[in-house]
């Protein structure tokens, strides 16, 4: 079955870091990729997308390029603010068959931005 | 109506009893999914929903678990003869269609189930 993995957290940065979190994923055919995040006290929202290989996903500074060689979609900042602390998820899209239509979630990394 | 409404936020429940949880998608959505998320781990698919029906049930950890939902609006998950291992913070999401790629979930706040 389709599956996504993150890299463990939590993540503590200072302000102005550049920040990485590693995505991997296994999945048949052409998923498409999500990043979501979460904010203190809020929903899970969608933060970028990817949906073929090569495409880059870029908002609010964040960008993450869908690698179909390496199977991975790894969310990238250049300089990271307070405000980014969040918890962000990497999710895909099964292409195809029973898992159509729905999101698989990596576990999640928490990032903490200090000033 | 803004977005995605789950209630009650917060739920304590003595083991062996019956609970239902509320989710009122945006207005127009036609998908809908339920996922829990246990304390320190990612988001587990439940089920989701295509109008009234379900294509994929695969999520449903037992038959303890089910979910309905009604004139392609309001869903409620019950969970039967609820055990500890079911504490856990059950979130429902919405999508214009189904195509995840042309039409994001939205995500309500949840509602933190509590099995004592």
């Amino acid at each position: 079955g389709n599956s996504v993995t993150q890299m463990e957290g939590p993540v503590t940065l200072s302000e102005e870091a550049f920040l990485t979190i590693n995505c991997t994923y296994t999945a048949t055919g052409y998923p498409s990729l999500f990043w979501y995040v979460q904010y203190p006290g809020e929903g899970l929202q969608l933060l970028l997308k990817a949906t073929k290989a090569d495409d880059k996903g870029s908002n609010k500074g964040f960008e993450a390029t869908y690698r179909k060689e390496t199977t991975s979609f790894h969310l990238e900042k250049g300089s990271v603010q307070v405000s980014d602390s969040a918890v962000y998820f990497c999710a895909l899209r099964g292409a195809g068959g029973t898992s159509y239509g729905k999101l698989t979630f990596g576990q999640g990394t928490i990032l903490t931005v200090h000033p | 109506g803004a977005g995605v409404s789950q209630s009650p936020s917060n739920k304590v429940t003595e083991k062996g009893k019956d609970v239902e949880l509320r989710c009122d998608p945006i207005s127009g959505h036609t998908a809908l999914y339920w996922y829990r998320q246990r304390l320190g781990q990612g988001l587990e698919f439940l089920i989701y929903f295509q109008g009234n029906s379900a294509p994929d049930k695969s999520g449903l950890p037992s038959d303890r678990f089910s979910a309905e939902r009604t004139g392609e609006s309001v869903s409620t998950l019950t969970i039967q003869r609820t055990q500890q291992e079911d504490s856990a913070v059950y979130l429902c999401a919405s999508s214009l269609v189904y195509r995840q790629e042309t039409s994001p979930l939205h995500f309500g706040n949840g509602t933190r189930l509590t099995v004592t």
